[in-house]
């Protein structure tokens, strides 16, 4: 069974940059693709964006242009960063594989176990 | 974008009863739903998948049903333990997107 491990800091000032990192375990890294997901408190869940190992990326339209996804295929990791954070940017975020090994979207099944982002000076 | 409507935003009902969530989809996403229940704290997790496949582990009480545009979750015979909130996602496309939830209350 796969298990995804994620940490990064939990306060994030206003402008300044998001970083969280999320290692995979326990099955294969390659050949599958691997995405954030979030939650603002209270809320529902959102979409950030996925990447596979060979670092193709797919992000949300709404956040495009602050994100940046990459892998470490030699560390089983990959990374998210969101720049000009904002209060709105407060949420759990989790780390989910997010397709098969034929690149073909399925129901998520693992998880991380979520990372608590809160955006405050 | 594939939008995702479902329905009751908040559900109060009593241990025993029968309990169905609606998703609505904007267009066609033939099969590709799941249905996931989410604990405070927990991340969500599957009990249904390609509209009305259970997933294993989960008590036979859940079921799916649909294709398309309209489906739903049923819970028949509530347990307390049923308490979370419920959400659909379509993963028809890639960022498959999700219903707003349902609060399931006892």
């Amino acid at each position: 069974q796969v298990q995804l491990q994620q940490w990064g800091a939990g306060l994030v000032k206003p402008s300044e940059t998001l970083s969280l990192t999320c290692t995979v375990s326990g099955g294969s890294f390659s050949g599958y693709y691997w995405g954030w997901i979030r939650q603002p408190p209270g809320k529902g869940l959102e979409w950030v964006g996925e990447i596979n190992h060979s670092g193709d990326t797919n992000y949300s339209p709404s956040l495009e242009s602050r994100v940046t996804m990459s892998v470490d295929t030699s560390r089983n990791q990959m990374s998210l960063k969101l720049t000009s954070v904002t209060a709105a940017d407060t949420a759990v975020y989790y780390c989910a594989r997010v397709r098969n090994n034929y690149g073909i979207a399925v129901a998520l099944r693992d998880w991380g176990q979520g990372t608590l982002v809160t955006v405050s000076s | 974008d594939i939008q995702m409507t479902q329905s009751p935003s908040t559900l109060s009902a009593s241990v025993g009863d029968r309990v169905t969530i609606t998703c609505r989809a904007s267009q066609s996403v033939s099969s590709w739903l799941a249905w996931y229940q989410q604990k405070p704290g927990k991340a969500p997790s599957v009990l249904i998948y390609k509209a009305s496949s259970l997933e294993s582990g989960v008590p036979s009480r859940f079921s799916g049903s649909g294709s398309g545009t309209e489906f739903t979750l049923t819970i028949n015979s509530l347990q307390p333990d049923d308490v979370a909130t419920y959400y659909c996602q379509q993963y028809s496309t890639s960022l498959g997107t999700f219903g707003q939830g349902t609060k399931v209350e006892v």
